[in-house]
């Protein structure tokens, strides 16, 4: 089985200000870990993805994520923030012969002027 | 290329009413998911078309709900017998081809529907 835990379902900024969201799973498959990003009454759009190889993967619109296994985390990070970030964002896991998502319950960005 | 369309955008129904939602997936992707979102229970699985192989129904709710995808592209979610805990957005995605796990899943923009 696979789980995703969100800490915080609610994350406020400023803009220009670090955005850190912090995601950890639980899985007993070597994982695939996703984030994506749920602008208002539009669908999931894909941020980034860990599959294999290097643990530092690189997104789109300036977002990163490190895959720490020893912490069973992904947490999200862009070192500035924009007022355009503001979204929900949810981390995902899949694995081994699992094709299905697992999503953490989201995390609502607020960015503030 | 066009995305992962679905419809109706919104649904509005009276509890007990039956309803379809339709989704078209990317031209030539061969998988299809269904993933219902609600206030409650967040984004869960629903059910999974790969190909022509029988279809991965182990998140479906209860026997109320049904899928199926013709010719190996559209697919239509019914539910049977509406109840108020159906209100949810039902999003659809589809994915180039198996070995999905570590694919992109592409989603749609989700049909809302809310049982009266």
């Amino acid at each position: 089985a696979q789980s995703v835990t969100q800490l915080g379902s609610h994350v406020s900024v400023s803009e220009g200000a670090l955005v850190l969201l912090r995601c950890n799973y639980s899985s007993s498959v070597p994982p695939y870990l996703f984030w994506y990003v749920q602008y208002p009454n539009q669908g999931l759009q894909l941020l980034l993805k860990y599959t294999t190889g290097a643990t530092l993967v690189k997104g789109i619109n300036g977002f990163e994520a490190e895959f720490k296994k020893s912490e069973t985390s992904f947490h999200l990070t862009k070192p500035s923030a924009h007022m355009s970030d503001a979204a929900e964002y949810f981390c995902a896991v899949s694995g081994g012969s699992n094709y299905k998502l697992t999503f953490g319950k989201g995390t609502l960005l607020t960015v503030n002027p | 290329g066009a995305g992962v369309s679905q419809s109706p955008s919104n649904k509005v129904t009276e509890k007990g009413k039956d309803v379809e939602l339709r989704c078209d997936p990317i031209s030539g992707h061969t998988a299809l998911y269904w993933y219902r979102q609600s206030l409650g229970q967040g984004l869960e699985f629903l059910i999974y078309f790969q190909g022509n192989s029988a279809p991965d129904k182990s998140g479906l709710p209860s026997d109320r709900f049904s899928a199926e995808r013709t010719g190996g592209s559209v697919s239509t979610l019914t539910i049977q017998r509406t109840q108020q805990e159906d209100s949810a957005v039902y999003l659809c995605a589809s994915t180039p081809s198996f070995g999905g796990t570590y694919n992109e899943q592409f989603f749609g923009p989700g049909t809302r529907l809310t049982v009266l």
